[in-house]
């Protein structure tokens, strides 16, 4: 069963705007993270912000904030004020607590463009 | 820069052969996890350890197996080499084993012709 879901292959965003990327996810573990990465044309994967399951407020870092609504399992990404530099693909990954080990589950992925 | 140094960066084999990739975690980090990055799977677990030993394992082959060295640094080795084995392979660490944010190395790109 797919614990991680992407539905957005790719998107288009114009530079100075907002963009939200959306993930949703499925597990049982009562305690789990959430966790955005960066994936640049240049390959490197670059951690960007973090969720707890038992985390009250919205995280947030920088221009990046994660909308997190528990009950409807989702966890977006906002990316507000677009930069050229944004383009890239966004990986949205969760680690279940009581899984075994720290291993993180990856959605496929959203191909982010940002148009000057 | 995360801190995660891989090597080598790039690897072009041939088909049967038996390759090493090393990767060495942030100072401080514990913990090294083993990711496979292709087309058609997607960014898959591989297996972590955690101050040398074996904490969990994924969907890794037979062919594949891993350890974590006393230094902490650790070595993904992959023989009988196959096409579908072309793929990026990271490796992440985090201090701890389970609860803190990964931080992923450039990656090793493996070519299997």
């Amino acid at each position: 069963a797919q614990k991680i879901t992407q539905t957005q292959p790719g998107m288009f965003v114009q530079e100075k705007e907002a963009v939200t990327l959306d993930c949703t996810y499925d597990t049982s573990d009562p305690s789990y993270g959430l966790f955005w990465y960066k994936q640049p044309s240049s390959g490197e994967m670059i951690f960007l912000i973090y969720q707890g399951s038992y985390d009250q407020q919205n995280a947030t870092e920088g221009r990046y904030s994660l909308n997190f609504q528990k009950a409807r399992k989702s966890a977006n990404l906002v990316i507000s004020a677009s930069q050229l530099g944004d383009s890239a693909m966004y990986f949205c990954a969760m680690r279940e607590v009581y899984n075994q080990g720290g291993k993180l589950i990856f959605g496929q992925g959203t191909e982010l463009s940002v148009k000057p | 820069d995360s801190g995660v140094t891989q090597t080598p960066k790039h690897l072009i084999t041939a088909t049967g052969q038996r390759v090493t990739l090393r990767c060495s975690p942030r100072s401080g980090d514990l913990s090294v996890y083993w990711y496979q990055q292709s087309l058609d799977q997607g960014l898959q677990f591989l297996i972590q350890y955690y101050n040398g030993e074996e904490r969990a394992k994924g969907n890794i082959l037979e062919r594949f197996s891993a350890q974590q060295f006393p230094d902490l640094h650790s070595e993904l080795n992959l023989s009988s080499l196959e096409l579908g084995d072309s793929a990026l392979y990271f490796c992440a660490s985090s201090v701890a084993e389970r609860e803190e944010t990964q931080y992923f190395g450039p990656g090793t790109r493996l070519l299997v012709l």
